[in-house]
């Protein structure tokens, strides 16, 4: 089954403990992209890949890290958390981000918390 | 900068029809896009417009005035299970994704 899947589903962590997000797709797809979500904010854009070794911040980037090193993995990685990265977080992929192929794909997402 | 304006929240009758609108603002771009977001649930693909006009997926149609910056997505039909919040998404030459702040339907019996 095609699908990108996101781990941990749900975290609690504390202010400053280093916590990585894993996320996985298994449909070959180039573009992987983590996202936050807030009330009222829809969807916000952290980081992209293109490929693999191709990152970009996206529009909210502060306080987090990601790497692409195999092209099915994407992790974001936040090396000293705040509570103001209590949100949901969504990892998507698609196969590319223009023409017919720029539909995403988008794991069940991260419920963080942050205290 | 890049902005996209849609109502945010919309009410309508079973078996009605709604129109969710999106203007947008970006530099570069190369379509628009339509999510679908159920209460819990993740963002689901609906539709796509790279070309003015009308597209249309079953109940779901989407069109697209580039001249305009605006598009629109048109549900048919309405459904209670189309009770959802509604996205629309624009994607550029900077290969970046926006969204906008969502639509939050609300179908009524």
């Amino acid at each position: 089954e095609a699908q990108v899947t996101q781990n941990p589903r749900y975290l609690i962590t504390v202010t400053g403990k280093k916590l990585t997000v894993t996320c996985s797709q298994n449909m070959n797809h180039e573009y992987m992209s983590w996202y936050r979500q807030d009330p009222g904010l829809g969807l916000r854009q952290i980081y992209y890949s293109m490929n693999v070794e191709v990152t970009d911040k996206g529009d909210v980037p502060e306080g987090y890290k990601v790497s692409r090193k195999e092209k099915r993995n994407f992790p974001l990685i936040l090396e000293s958390p705040s509570p103001n990265q209590t949100s949901l977080y969504f990892c998507a992929s698609s196969l590319s981000t223009g023409g017919p192929y720029n539909e995403q794909f988008f794991g069940p997402g991260t419920r963080l918390t942050v205290l | 900068g890049q902005s996209l304006e849609q109502p945010s929240e919309v009410t309508a009758v079973e078996g009605a029809i709604v129109q969710i609108n999106c203007t947008y603002q970006t530099s570069g771009f190369y379509g628009l896009s339509w999510y679908q977001q159920h209460d819990g649930g993740a963002p689901t693909f609906l539709s796509y417009n790279a070309l003015d006009g009308l597209e249309e997926t079953g109940r779901f149609s989407s069109f697209l005035s580039r001249s305009d910056s605006y598009g629109y997505l048109l549900l048919q039909e309405l459904q209670m299970k189309d009770s959802a919040s509604y996205f629309c998404a624009v994607s550029g030459t900077g290969n970046q994704f926006y969204f906008g702040t969502g639509t939050s339907l609300t179908v009524i019996p």
